[in-house]
C-alpha cells in the first residue's frame, strides 16, 4: 500500500501561474481532504471531500479549487499565485471519523 | 463549530524530563480527540485518539492522554522524554455526529529534548 501520495513535493511559482497539486490515495477511503500548514498556525483546512463529486469548502479555500472525479484522486488547484500562498500543503483521507493518513507533503513557494 | 486551543508554544525539556502538554477544546456535543506527532521534515503521524470509553489514552512510544470531559481538555503526557521525542505535537477534534465531520487542529506545540 503506497498510502497517501502528493506530487510533486516541491514547486516554486511565479505569481499569477496557475498550477495542480496531486493527491492520491489507495485505501478507498471516503473522506479527503487539503491543509496548509504555516508557521504557528497549525494545519487550517483548505477544501474536503465526502466522497467522489462531493467537495466543501473549509477555513481557508479562497485561491483554491478542488474537484473529486474518483474515490482516488484529490487535486487542489491554485487559480492564480499568489506569494500569500507560500506554505506546505498536505493532503489526507480517511474512513468516516477514523485518524487521517497524511501524505508527505507539497512545499510550494510563490515569488 | 469546534475548535482547538494548544497553549504551550515551545516547549523545551531536559531528557527523562517529563511531559505535559495541554489541549483544550470547545464543542457543545460528543467529540473524537486525537493527538498528532510531526517529526522535523515529516507528515503527521497518529500519537493517539479517543473516540469513547476509557478518558485514559494510551497510544505509540509511551504517550498517554486523559480526556476530561468537565473541562474540555485531552492533554497529553509523557513520564520520561527521549531526545527523539523532538518534534511539533498537533491536537486534534471532530464532532462525532455518525456522518463524516471536518477535522479541526490545533496551532501545536514544539517539543525540544535537550540530551
Amino acid at each position: 500500500n503506497a498510502g497517501v501520495t502528493q506530487t510533486p513535493k516541491f514547486q516554486v511559482l511565479k505569481t499569477g501561474q496557475s498550477m495542480t497539486l496531486q493527491c492520491a490515495q489507495d485505501m478507498n477511503h471516503e473522506y479527503m481532504s487539503w491543509y496548509r500548514q504555516d508557521p504557528g498556525m497549525g494545519l487550517r483546512l483548505i477544501h474536503y471531500s465526502v466522497g467522489a463529486g462531493i467537495t466543501d469548502q473549509g477555513e481557508v479555500p479562497n485561491g483554491y479549487n478542488v474537484s473529486r472525479s474518483t474515490t482516488e484522486d484529490f487535486p487542489l488547484r491554485l487559480l492564480s499565485a499568489a506569494p500569500s500562498q507560500t506554505s506546505v500543503y498536505f493532503c489526507a483521507s480517511s474512513y468516516r471519523n477514523q485518524p487521517q493518513h497524511f501524505g508527505d507533503g507539497t512545499r510550494l513557494s510563490i515569488l | 463549530a469546534q475548535s482547538v486551543s494548544q497553549h504551550n508554544h515551545h516547549v523545551i525539556l531536559s531528557e527523562a524530563a517529563s511531559l505535559e502538554l495541554g489541549c483544550n477544546y470547545s464543542y457543545g456535543g460528543t467529540v473524537n480527540l486525537f493527538w498528532y506527532v510531526q517529526y522535523p521534515g515529516q507528515h503527521l503521524q497518529l500519537l493517539l485518539k479517543y473516540f469513547s470509553g476509557d478518558p485514559l489514552v494510551k497510544g505509540i512510544k509511551g504517550f498517554e492522554a486523559e480526556f476530561i470531559k468537565s473541562k474540555f481538555s485531552f492533554n497529553l503526557r509523557k513520564p520520561s522524554v527521549q531526545w527523539s521525542d523532538t518534534a511539533e505535537y498537533f491536537c486534534a477534534v471532530n464532532a462525532d455526529t455518525g456522518g463524516y465531520q471536518k477535522v479541526t487542529f490545533g496551532t501545536g506545540t514544539k517539543l525540544q529534548v535537550i540530551p
